[in-house]
């Protein structure tokens, strides 16, 4: 079946940086995304990794996948602050539409 | 941007009435959907609609569930017989066919469903 499991909290200081790790237990899946979510926001996409991809780097983004392992990784570079919310790791899979999410991640950075 | 937006922010209702929970979902996507994530667990899917018709649907989603698209605009998501544990954050999304960046499903800011 499909569970995402991550760990519920991180805390880490401004400019360093954070790492947010996810486990996963369907092989299947076509993609993994990490989604954020801001208090009072709704879900918002911040990246994604198709399955046959390792790493992935967008900005101050970085994704890695290790399929041997169903590990998947975000790495933000440069915490800031406004990066405080809760992270989600969620798989999709090609010909069914549905997300399946992780338990979340809240990231808290101080200053 | 475009956005996808959902009214009410908040509702309450008592248990064993009918809710309504609309979405307005980005205005040239094809594909819509409905999450709840009841406090302290999951975000969890309950159904997508597609072409006027719903394309998949999780075991959550019972007879007690139904979506319309009544309008052009709107996409609904109708509880018949609130139970308390209906209580839980709705999230509407809507995606186009392929997005540039995989297959993006855009989340409204939820609403949040209070049954006494």
């Amino acid at each position: 079946g499909e569970d995402v499991e991550q760990s519920l909290f991180l805390s880490v200081r401004e400019g360093d940086s954070s790492v947010i790790n996810c486990t996963y237990t369907d092989s299947s899946s076509t993609y993994l995304y990490w989604y954020k979510q801001e208090p009072g926001a709704g879900l918002q996409l911040l990246t994604y990794i198709f399955s046959n991809m390792d790493m992935k780097q967008d900005q101050r983004l970085t994704v890695l996948l290790n399929k041997k392992d169903k590990h998947l990784s975000l790495r933000i570079a440069d915490t800031q602050t406004g990066d405080s919310a809760i992270y989600f790791c969620v798989e999709g899979y090609t010909g069914f539409q549905k997300l399946v999410f992780g338990t979340g991640t809240r990231l808290l950075v101080s200053p | 941007e475009p956005e996808v937006t959902q009214t009410p922010s908040h509702q309450v209702t008592q248990m064993g009435q009918e809710v309504i929970l609309r979405c307005v979902p980005i205005s040239n996507h094809l594909y819509f959907y409905w999450y709840r994530q009841i406090l302290g667990q999951k975000v969890e899917f309950l159904v997508s609609f597609y072409n006027n018709e719903i394309s998949e649907k999780s075991e959550i989603f019972d007879d007690q569930f139904s979506v319309e698209r009544p309008d052009g605009s709107n996409f609904t998501l109708k509880i018949r017989s609130t139970k308390l544990e209906d209580s839980a954050m709705y999230f509407c999304a809507s995606s186009d066919s392929w997005g540039t960046r995989g297959y993006e499903q855009y989340f409204g800011p939820g609403t949040r469903l209070t049954v006494t």
